[in-house]
């Protein structure tokens, strides 16, 4: 069975500081890693993925995310926060045969004050 | 290209009714799958279709189905509607149905049952 964990329910943090949002994943066989976001109201917007690769993964709107083997982790991050950036993050993994589906995570609510 | 749509946007119905929910892909998308939003289970998967199939099917029972048509539309029906079936019902879309292609969301359809 594939899991992912997003520990923390919220996040937060000034803008213009850098921002992290954690992720760990549990999948067998190779991951292949998803970030969406979500603002208020609407439906879950593709921010990037990780296949295979450089483990350093650029997405939209500046995101990027580091993909860690050792550690199953993918976090998400941006050098410099913005307060449109305040949205519920969902991160999601898939294993790499079949038809499998995603999973995702619980949902991290970024919170950007000016 | 337009994005996913998902008709209608609200629904309120009562307990004991049934509900049908439409989703149109992005054109040339072929797989359609499913998700229920809740605020306290969050993202699960319902099912997935691929050329008209049902390729994966998540853990709810009977009362929801769905298909597909050769157009890739899809609807979700839900029977004998429960109070605990209140959430948003997202439909996402992608080229193929294996890993690792990027799942397209909908804006949703929100449930309410009375």
């Amino acid at each position: 069975a594939q899991s992912v964990a997003q520990p923390e329910d919220q996040v937060n943090v000034a803008e213009g500081n850098p921002l992290t949002v954690k992720c760990t994943y549990s999948v067998s066989g190779n991951p292949y890693l998803f970030w969406y976001v979500q603002y208020p109201n609407r439906g879950l917007q593709f921010l990037l993925k990780y296949i295979t690769g450089d483990n350093l993964v650029k997405g939209s709107y500046g995101f990027e995310a580091e993909f860690n083997k050792s550690q199953t982790s993918f976090h998400l991050k941006k050098p410099s926060a913005l307060v449109s950036d305040s949205a519920l993050y969902f991160c999601a993994v898939s294993a790499g045969s079949g038809y499998s589906t995603l999973t995702f995570g619980k949902g991290t609510m970024l919170l950007v004050s000016p | 290209k337009a994005g996913v749509t998902q008709t209608p946007r609200y629904l309120i119905k009562t307990r004991g009714q049934q509900v049908t929910l439409s989703c149109s892909p992005i054109s040339g998308h072929r797989s359609v799958s499913w998700y229920q939003q809740t605020p306290g289970q969050g993202l699960q998967f319902l099912f997935e279709y691929f050329s008209e199939t049902q390729r994966n099917k998540g853990n709810f029972p009977g009362r929801f189905s769905g298909r597909q048509f050769s157009n890739s539309r899809s609807e979700m029906n839900v029977s004998t509607l429960e109070l605990g079936d209140s959430a948003l019902y997202l439909c996402a879309s992608s080229l193929e149905a294996s890993p690792p292609e990027t799942q397209y969301f909908g804006p949703g359809t929100r449930l309410l049952v009375l």
